[in-house]
């Protein structure tokens, strides 16, 4: 099975502009969750999408936002971008029972603010 | 949010040699994993531990559920230069997110 896919690799914005990340899970995966990683504050949890649906959310502001679309492929905007959000943004998918959670990362998305 | 003590920060070792690290949590957890990150990459993961008590190994890695449910224990064998990048630990409870601990960076010197 191809693994986590995420899209663009590398980005490099400027304050006030808007970013959209892209996220492919494995096939068959419905739980994709997003997280942020910096290096004084370590993995940080975004938010987590299920069957099209927020299931879980973590303490970001309200210009972070996602979606899920019905072939489970997740999408994470951040708006009005500030340079406090340069980070590696991590995209991870599980299948999502109640039963396991093993969990599985992208390579993710380096951003970089100016 | 919440993060788990994860010991220690970093470590520098000799090849061959065994490590040891652990991750607590004031939470109970359902379900422990631990995973490894080389740099500019996204985490892989190790090992997945789902019953207090478990002990399960990946080859030279073995990790453990603790039988209070709030820690978990990683333990690499003779280490080798490959092993270098930082290790982290995540636990998860039913109907809630991962939570990760703080990462233990491994040096391991040839």
């Amino acid at each position: 099975k191809a693994g986590v896919t995420q899209t663009p690799r590398y980005l490099i914005k400027t304050r006030g502009q808007q970013v959209t990340l892209s996220c492919s899970p494995i096939s068959g995966h419905r739980s994709v969750s997003w997280y942020q990683q910096t290096p004084g504050q370590g993995l940080q949890f975004l938010f987590e999408y299920f069957s099209e649906t927020q299931r879980n959310k973590g303490n970001f502001p309200g210009r972070f936002s996602g979606r899920q679309f019905s072939n489970s492929r997740s999408e994470m905007n951040v708006s009005t971008l500030e340079l406090g959000d340069s980070a590696l943004y991590l995209c991870a998918s599980s299948e999502g029972g109640r039963d396991f959670y093993e969990q599985y990362f992208g390579p993710g998305t380096r951003l970089t603010v100016t | 949010g919440q993060q788990l003590n994860q010991s220690p920060q970093s470590m520098f070792i000799q090849e061959g040699e065994d490590v040891s690290m652990n991750c607590t949590s004031s939470s109970i957890f359902n379900t422990w994993l631990w995973y490894k990150q080389d740099p500019g990459e996204g985490p892989v993961l190790l090992i997945a531990l789902y019953k207090a008590g478990e002990l399960t190994s990946n080859g030279r890695l073995t990790a453990q559920f603790g039988i209070t449910r709030k820690d978990s224990f990683l333990n690499i064998s003779a280490s080798i230069p490959s092993d270098v990048g930082i290790y982290f630990c995540a636990g998860h409870e039913v109907g809630n997110q991962f939570y990760f601990g703080t990462g233990t960076s491994l040096t391991v010197i040839p």
